[in-house]
């Protein structure tokens, strides 16, 4: 079963808005949770990250929203700009339990601002 | 610049063959990682090793060999046992100084088998 949810496979949204990308957990115990940007026929890049201690971090353009009890993170980028066109990763981490550390990757959300 | 370097970007075999694709990192990570990407899916872990000449199964190992005999690289294997073995590949590292660290991935290598 799914740990780690991203339940909108594709985002279009105008350039200059907001673009809000969701995932989901079922996991308690996650305690470190982050966001990657794909572009096509490359690697993920690190975008963002938030500790379970906390429930905003913002970086830029970038706000990660994390809800414990909603076990609901959330990604803010405003204002969009066309060069976030990609496919954005949520992750999640639980350091002391079973996936040791390692981070467990959502299905991704791909991302469409248009000019 | 330091970074992950995966070769070759693309890669053709034939059915039956073995397959060895190359990861090297000179960020001094600690830790590296072997991840697969299929189309709508997420990234699913196959090997990770933490530390020198160790390495762990992740979710899908089946048919994947690993080696880490140096911290700078850790090579993946796919053998004639893996059923499904055309896919993008992804090497990613992190340091362990403190848990709380992303990974650094590698620009990936397609692999197609026919």
């Amino acid at each position: 079963d799914q740990q780690v949810k991203q339940n909108s496979p594709s985002l279009s949204v105008q350039e200059g808005r907001i673009s809000i990308l969701n995932c989901d957990y079922t996991n308690s115990m996650f305690d470190y949770f982050l966001w990657y940007k794909k572009y096509p026929a490359e690697g993920p890049t690190f975008l963002i990250s938030i500790s379970s201690i906390k429930d905003k971090n913002e970086d830029g353009r970038f706000t990660v929203f994390l809800n414990k009890s909603a076990k609901h993170l959330s990604l803010h980028i405003v204002p969009s700009q066309p060069g976030d066109s990609a496919v954005y990763f949520c992750a999640a981490s639980d350091h002391y339990g079973g996936s040791q550390g390692n981070l467990i990757f959502g299905k991704g959300t791909k991302l469409s601002v248009k000019p | 610049d330091g970074g992950i370097t995966q070769s070759p970007k693309y890669l053709f075999r034939k059915e039956g063959q073995n397959v060895t694709l190359s990861c090297e990192q000179n960020l001094n990570h600690d830790a590296m990682y072997w991840y697969r990407q299929d189309p709508g899916q997420g990234l699913r872990l196959i090997y990770y090793s933490q530390i020198v000449n160790d390495f762990q199964k992740g979710d899908i190992a089946e048919g994947y060999s690993v080696s880490r005999e140096k911290k700078e690289s850790f090579p993946l294997t796919v053998t004639s046992a893996q059923k499904n073995p055309t896919a993008f590949y992804l090497c990613a590292s992190r340091t362990f100084q403190g848990w709380n660290s992303p990974l650094h991935f590698g620009n990936g290598t397609r692999l197609t088998v026919t």
